[in-house]
């Protein structure tokens, strides 16, 4: 069965901190896709990086950075110098047929 | 462009009534899924459409349907409401069915059910 599992619930950092919020998945698949979400209270789910199974190059976008490990079936986000604009719901999700399965989600609290 | 966009932003309605919620894909985008998101957890799959035929079905009951437009946009539909399925709707647009393809999501509509 696919799965994603975010074991942290909530984290609190003041800004400027580092923080790394961890992502391990289950799947039978060879051949799979790896998804981070942001949700700000808003409500929106924003979009931030997809990853495929073939591609194990760890990807850097301004002070975001992402960790992917087939070895240890895992997908960790991080950012670096936190600033309050980043806190924010994150789902990591993985693609199973034609839907997304997602994490139970991290809560991130960034104070000043 | 514009984003996905979805209609009404909130709503509230009581037991065993009826609502209809819906969705304009992103331009150019053909795929639609529905995604219910009950407070403090992630969403969770109801339908995916593309090229208006159904194209998967999550764990949900009939009461639960959905269909797509000619111009892509879509409905979802609720009969009998029950308290549980107070939660936030989202929907999210791809340019293709194909797995490989991104979903962005729409800002979502809040259904309270009292």
């Amino acid at each position: 069965a696919q799965k994603v599992t975010q074991a942290q619930t909530e984290i609190s950092v003041v800004e400027k901190e580092d923080v790394t919020l961890d992502c391990v998945y289950e799947t039978r698949d060879t051949t799979y896709y790896l998804f981070w979400y942001k949700q700000p209270p808003s409500g929106e789910l924003v979009f931030l990086i997809r990853r495929n199974s073939f591609d194990e190059q760890n990807e850097i976008s301004g002070r975001y950075s992402w960790n992917f490990q087939k070895s240890t079936s895992s997908f960790n986000f991080t950012i670096t110098a936190s600033q309050v604009v980043d806190s924010a719901v994150y789902f990591c999700a993985l693609i199973y047929g034609n839907k997304l399965v997602f994490g139970a989600g991290t809560i991130l609290r960034v104070k000043s | 462009d514009a984003g996905v966009t979805q209609s009404p932003t909130h709503l509230i309605k009581t037991r065993g009534q009826q609502v209809t919620l819906r969705c304009s894909p992103i331009s150019g985008h053909k795929s639609v899924s529905w995604y219910q998101q009950v407070l403090g957890q992630g969403p969770q799959f109801i339908f995916q459409y593309y090229e208006k035929e159904e194209r998967g079905r999550g764990n949900f009951p009939d009461r639960f349907s959905a269909r797509q437009f000619p111009n892509y946009s879509s409905e979802l539909n609720v009969n009998a409401l029950l308290l549980g399925d107070s939660a936030l709707y989202l929907c999210a647009s791809r340019r293709q069915g194909s797995i490989t393809d991104t979903q962005y999501f729409g800002p979502g509509t809040r259904l309270t059910v009292l």
